[in-house]
């Protein structure tokens, strides 16, 4: 049972234009959500994060929205340059303990020049 | 600071056969995690290791095990190999604690091919 899911498994995105990758999530105990981002042959990295006590979190040229009525989380790239061409994962923690977390299918993102 | 190191990055294994994968956190993290991707699945929690004993496991039939040393670093091992459990395996270490909203520092993965 996919508890964080991506719907969209690619995007092509133009450079200098805004890149939106969407996250959905069914389990509404989730307080917290990270985005990971993962390059050809490397290990995921940490891109940015949001508590579910805030709906918008920014980091330079990422924003995290999150609409939690809609169980629905979104992460914005503006504006997006070639070398944000990675693929995207969204991830929650379940309410326990410890470092499990439930990550998306992925959304792969190519910023064309 | 040295990053999280997997070894081996890539194995070849047939089916039936057992393969043990290898997992140094960064220096001072104490919880290494394991995952499994694969296309189309994302990550898909392996189990995660807290002071060497085994804090959480995803739902993995018995074949998948790991086990963390007082060193912090980790092993997972997978008995009786199927086509199915190629995948690239992904080691993820923190610093811990009791419920981390931090990130997970990850490994380059070592890659598992079953034949």
């Amino acid at each position: 049972d996919q508890q964080v899911k991506q719907n969209s498994p690619s995007l092509s995105v133009q450079e200098g234009r805004i890149s939106i990758l969407n996250c959905d999530y069914t389990n509404s105990m989730f307080d917290y959500f990270l985005w990971y981002k993962k390059y050809p042959a490397e290990g995921p990295t940490f891109l940015i994060s949001i508590s579910s006590i805030k709906d918008k979190n920014e980091d330079g040229r990422f924003t995290v929205f999150l609409n939690k009525s809609a169980k629905h989380l979104s992460l914005h790239i503006v504006p997006s340059q070639p070398g944000d061409s990675a693929v995207y994962f969204c991830a929650a923690p379940p309410s326990n303990t410890g470092n499990q977390f439930y990550f998306g299918t992925g959304t792969s993102l190519t910023v064309i020049p | 600071k040295a990053g999280v190191t997997q070894t081996p990055r890539y194995l070849i294994k047939t089916r039936g056969q057992q393969v043990t994968l290898s997992c140094s956190p960064i220096s001072g993290h104490r919880s290494v995690s394991w995952y499994q991707q694969t296309p189309g699945q994302g990550l898909q929690f392996l189990f995660e290791y807290f002071s060497e004993t085994q804090r959480n496991k995803g739902n993995f039939p018995g074949r998948f095990s790991g086990r963390q040393f007082s060193n912090s670093r980790s092993e997972m091992n997978v008995s009786t190999l199927e086509l199915g459990d190629s995948a690239l395996y992904l080691c993820a270490s923190s610093a811990g604690g009791m419920r981390n909203t931090g990130e997970l520092f990850f490994g380059e993965g070592s890659r598992l091919t079953v034949l």
